[in-house]
């Protein structure tokens, strides 16, 4: 089966610009999670969406960050405006039920550099 | 916050020997994964342990937990240079529904 996709790959933008990540997940998986990882650290959970609602957004920074998942498939995180401490990949995924259940399957992910 | 600290943060060790990393964590778990994370493959899933499980295999992998001491290890045998990864813990809390990742081994593997 086709694996995670998001675009783009890479991304440099200046501070207090915006920014905007794509994902599609795997066909069928009805849960969808966005992720940032800081150099050197885990990955750390912003915003999961079970289908098209949200289930837990509680780390997403929700002044200058935004997520949604139209008609439960696809998704975009949105950065508006950017800091310098946004500079991080940002991993999206997927599972077919929600975390306490089944493994997740990651993207590539989308390195932002904020300058 | 992160849960999971894994130990040690970095690890080197000749191919075939044996690599163990630990994880400890802080609260109650559904369950414990384990993720594996190079830059040819990103990050891939290896092994998830249910709360009631004590020991489960996978190949070369094995993993324990003893919900106890509130620890997990994940023990990989005959190493291969293709093993050099970061290795995470990720665990679900009892009362959540998501994963929260620990902060990662570095395990090189020398051929």
């Amino acid at each position: 089966e086709a694996g995670v996709a998001q675009s783009p790959r890479y991304k440099i933008i200046e501070k207090r610009q915006s920014v905007a990540f794509w994902c599609n997940p795997i066909s069928g998986h009805a849960t969808l999670y966005w992720y940032q990882q800081i150099l050197g650290q885990g990955p750390k959970l912003l915003i999961q969406f079970q289908n098209n609602g949200v289930v837990d957004d509680s780390q997403l920074p929700k002044d200058r960050f935004s997520a949604e998942r139209l008609k439960g498939v696809d998704s975009t995180l949105k950065i508006q405006p950017a800091k310098l401490e946004d500079s991080a990949v940002y991993l999206c995924a997927s599972s077919r039920g929600l975390a306490g259940a089944d493994e997740q399957f990651f993207g590539p992910g989308t390195r932002l550099t904020v300058l | 916050s992160q849960q999971g600290e894994e130990d040690p943060q970095a690890l080197s060790i000749q191919e075939g020997e044996n690599a163990t990393m630990n994880c400890s964590y802080k609260t109650s778990i559904n369950n414990l994964q384990w993720y594996r994370q190079n830059s040819g493959r990103g990050l891939v899933h290896l092994i998830l342990i249910r709360s009631n499980e004590r020991e489960k295999h996978s190949g070369r992998l094995r993993v324990t937990l003893d919900t106890s001491k509130k620890s997990s290890s994940l023990l990989i045998t005959a190493s291969r240079a293709a093993d050099t990864a970061s290795y995470f813990c990720a665990t679900v809390p009892g009362n959540t529904d998501k994963l929260i990742f620990g902060t990662g081994t570095r395990l090189q593997v020398f051929p």
